[in-house]
Order: C-alpha cells, then structure tokens, then sequence
C-alpha cells in the first residue's frame, strides 16, 4: 500500500500569500496524484488531477506539479474562503486508493 | 447538476449492520463508476470500495478494513448505489460519502455525507 505524506501539518498565513503544500509518496505513482479541498462541515471537493490538471471550475490560483513521489499543491495568492484542509490521494496503486493525511490551512 | 443524496445513517450497536443508500441525479448514473469514501471524526480520508457500471463487469472492490463485511450494490433503474454494512465495529464510526468516480479513481461529485455511529 502506498503512504502519502503530507506537510506540514497546519500552515498559517494571511490573504494574498503564496501557500505551498506537499504531498510525498512512499513510491512513484507517476503522476496519478489528486488533491481536495475540504472546508469544515462540508464535503471535499476535487481541485487537482493527475498531479497538474485543474478540474474546470477552480480558480487559476490553484495550481499542482510534482512527478515520481515529490508533489506540491501552490495557491498563488490566498483567497479568505481557500483557508480549509487539502489532502492528496494517488490512483497509481489500487486498490486501495490512499489519502494523505491532510494539510490544515489556517489565517494568520 | 449532479447531485449525491445519501441516507440511512445511525446509530447501531457493535456486531450489528446498517444499510446505507446513495441518490444520484443531473448524470447518467449507469454509466458512472461509485465509491464509498469515510471520514472517522476529526480524521482524515479512506476510501471503502467501488462499484463499477454493468458495462464494466458491475464488479467491486474494497479497502482491507471492510472486506468480508460490506458490501457495495447498485440499481440502476432507481439511480442509487447501496453500502451495506455488517458486523459493525467501533471503528466504522465515520461520516460515509459517496463520490463518482473520475477518470477511473479520482473522487469527482461527493454527496453530503451520512454519519454512522457504532456504539454500546
């Protein structure tokens, strides 16, 4: 089974910064990675597929990179409502399809 | 729009089942692989099996936790996918989505989540 490691755990900032998250695996998936966004008390919502292919929809701010086990999800410039968890999650070794364990995103 | 209804969620003791339902609608739903995808209280994501269309053998799959206890079906002429759950455990506490599969194992629409609490 593959692990995702995600970090750091909680990251603070302030609207308009630039957030950086990372997703490392614990072997290649190649570049069958997703990330999702989840808000409290709703359900998540798929931003990003096969590493770097935004699901119509997401704003350009978000953006995914990252090949073999090191990914990073970028939010260029931090909107008040992009302040939720982001978890990634690989389909290159199923079942089962695996999770991080999440990335709190929280205001400074 | 796609819309995920589930429902049938509770309170059930250890040892006990549960039988989970999720509606679809806005999509043509037998063409459309289904997940079940649970999140314990303030945890993270797992993913709990699939169901692929008839087209595709209407075959499924399951995460190592739940394998030999639950069960995933799906009726297409009402447009809903089943999570039949048995002999429950504290563990299975969680909020159960159900999801449509994207590019066969990404997690495209989710529904709102049904809360499944196993308790004495």
């Amino acid at each position: 089974e593959i692990v995702l490691t995600q970090s750091p755990a909680t990251l603070s900032l302030s609207p308009g910064e630039r957030a950086t998250l990372s997703c490392r695996a614990s072997q290649s998936v190649s570049t069958y990675l997703a990330w999702y966004q989840q808000i409290p008390g709703q359900a998540p919502r798929l931003l990003i597929y096969d590493a770097s292919n935004r699901i119509t929809g997401i704003p350009a701010r978000f953006s995914g990179s990252g090949s073999g086990t090191d990914f990073t999800l970028t939010i260029s410039s931090l909107e008040p409502e992009d302040f939720a968890v982001y978890y990634c999650q690989q389909r290159s070794d199923w079942p089962p399809y695996t999770f991080g364990q999440g990335t709190k995103l929280e205001i400074k | 729009e796609v819309q995920l209804v589930e429902s049938g969620g509770g309170l059930v003791k250890p040892g006990g089942s549960l039988r989970l339902s999720c509606a679809a609608s806005g999509f043509t739903f037998s063409n459309v692989w289904m997940n079940w995808v649970r999140q314990a209280p303030g945890k993270g994501l797992e993913w709990v099996g699939r169901i692929k269309t008839k087209h595709a053998g209407g075959t499924t799959d399951y995460a190592a936790p739940v394998k030999g206890r639950f069960t995933i079906s799906r009726d297409d002429s009402k447009n809903t996918v089943y999570l039949q759950m048995n002999s429950l455990k504290s563990e299975d506490t969680a909020v159960y989505y159900c999801t449509t599969d994207f590019r066969e194992a990404y997690f495209g629409s989710w529904g709102q989540g049904a809360l499944v609490t196993v308790s004495s």
